[in-house]
């Protein structure tokens, strides 16, 4: 399984953008790119998934260069509620099914 | 169900103690996973079950953890003669399929604390 490294903590206040690069330089072919987010005493929800390019949802952004060995999560003016961790991965879609989790980057959003 | 619901979301044992941990995932989903998160780190793979079969327990860190799914659904975890080691969150997580892109959508988790 390809291994991710991601910055342990960034800080940003309210209303600004933030983007979390996640590098994966030796993903595989097969390899989706999945963003996970955790709250304290909660499990991991699902954010955003891509291959390649960009792709966007209701919640985030995910730009995915042509090389596909780093990712970059963007959220939008971000607010206190996005106070989370936030764990970059990478997997195939048809091989071993157990997700691996790095130590994730702690995003703190102060007012 | 709404979402995967797990049981109990505290639990306490002596040393030695054996314990059960619930899982109740979403209604459909064929895949289901067990996690072990200790405080501070990401979530650690244990098990895979698709429908009742065990595929891979490969993270499971003793023998003394077992995993069963019996009917396909509802999955029990259960741990003997607990140590202060096995202190963690233990999160279960299903999908909806065994292929295509992986996403598994997680419980909140039972807390259990060795004493």
């Amino acid at each position: 399984l390809a291994k991710t490294t991601q910055p342990i903590s960034m800080d940003s206040y309210e209303g600004q953008e933030v983007n979390i690069t996640c590098s994966h330089n030796n993903i595989a072919t097969n390899d989706y790119i999945t963003w996970y987010q955790q709250f304290p005493s909660q499990g991991p929800r699902f954010i955003i998934q891509g291959y390649k390019t960009k792709v966007t949802n209701e919640v985030a952004s995910l730009f995915i260069p042509a090389d596909r060995k780093s990712s970059t999560l963007s959220l939008p003016r971000v607010s206190l509620s996005d106070t989370a961790v936030y764990y970059c991965l990478v997997g195939d879609g048809a091989g071993r099914r157990a997700l691996t989790f790095g130590s994730g980057t702690r995003l703190q959003v102060q007012p | 169900g709404a979402g995967v619901s797990q049981s109990p979301r505290y639990k306490v044992a002596k040393r030695g103690q054996d314990v059960a941990l619930r899982c109740d995932p979403i209604s459909g989903h064929v895949s289901l996973f067990w996690y072990q998160q200790a405080l501070g780190q990401g979530p650690e793979f244990l098990t895979y079950f698709q429908n009742e079969a065990q595929l891979d327990k490969s993270g499971l860190p003793s023998d003394r953890f077992f995993a069963e799914r019996p009917e396909g659904s509802v999955s029990t975890l259960k741990i003997q003669r607990t140590q202060q080691e096995d202190s963690a969150v233990y999160l279960c997580a299903s999908s909806l399929e065994p292929s295509g892109k992986n996403i598994q959508y997680f419980g909140a988790g039972t807390r259990l604390s060795v004493l």
